[in-house]
């Protein structure tokens, strides 16, 4: 079984547009993140989310939003898709905040054109 | 100046070398660190942590130089396998928050 999984694999979409990526972990972690890697490759936090204390990048735009419906899923929300949003977004868990051992999920492709 | 640097390389070496790379940090407050390794359109997954007296496991070692701030990586015997773009994470102590490198990309000839 995969240990962090995301969905999709693959997200081509038009600017201006909302979409979402779901992201679930089947570890039993506590804290979950997103991660934005641009073209450069330069992997860059977003959010850290443990036991409902959310902890927020401040460069991130507010048209992201994260979403847990439980411990074992952190969903990102984006809205009114920019140009600059296009990138692989990764999601991640640990056992704990701070652990760094994170497990990462295979990540998202998202292209806006 | 980047919080942590790394030579984005790429960096051609053939089977069988010796290579090492480095990652420097600007923040004396770092706490701990590391290194992920990143294969192409994957996704990073945790290679090794780097100790105050290093780190061996295996063909790789990790060094960590707290004077000059940057720690090392040193892969013997490289393998095929080994190509790969290595990320160095620091975590800076109070907020526990990562700050990943842009990572150095290996290329393992044959």
């Amino acid at each position: 079984d995969t240990a962090v999984s995301q969905t999709p694999k693959y997200l081509v979409t038009q600017m201006g547009n909302d979409k979402s990526i779901k992201c679930e972990q089947n570890l039993g972690h506590d804290t979950m993140y997103w991660y934005k890697q641009d073209s450069k490759k330069f992997l860059k936090i977003m959010f850290s989310y443990n036991n409902k204390e959310l902890i927020i990048n401040e460069t991130v735009p507010n048209r992201f939003s994260p979403k847990s419906p439980d411990k074992a899923h952190l969903n990102l929300h984006i809205n009114s898709l920019e140009l600059g949003d296009s990138a692989v977004y990764f999601c991640a868990s640990s056992q704990d905040y701070g652990q760094e051992t994170q497990y990462f999920g295979p990540g998202t492709r998202l292209l806006v054109l | 100046r980047k919080e942590v640097e790394q030579d984005p390389g790429p960096f051609n070496v053939p089977e069988g070398a010796t290579v090492a790379f480095n990652c420097t940090y600007s923040n004396s407050a770092s706490q701990s660190f590391f290194w992920y390794r990143q294969d192409c359109r994957k996704e990073p997954k945790l290679l090794m942590s780097v100790y105050s007296s290093g780190n061996e496991d295996g063909r790789f070692t990790a060094q960590l130089n707290r004077a000059s701030q940057y720690i090392s990586l040193l892969i013997r015997d490289s393998k095929l396998s080994d190509s790969a773009t290595y990320l160095c994470v620091v975590r800076v102590g109070g907020n526990y928050q990562l700050i990943w490198g842009a990572g150095t990309k290996l290329i393992i000839k044959p």
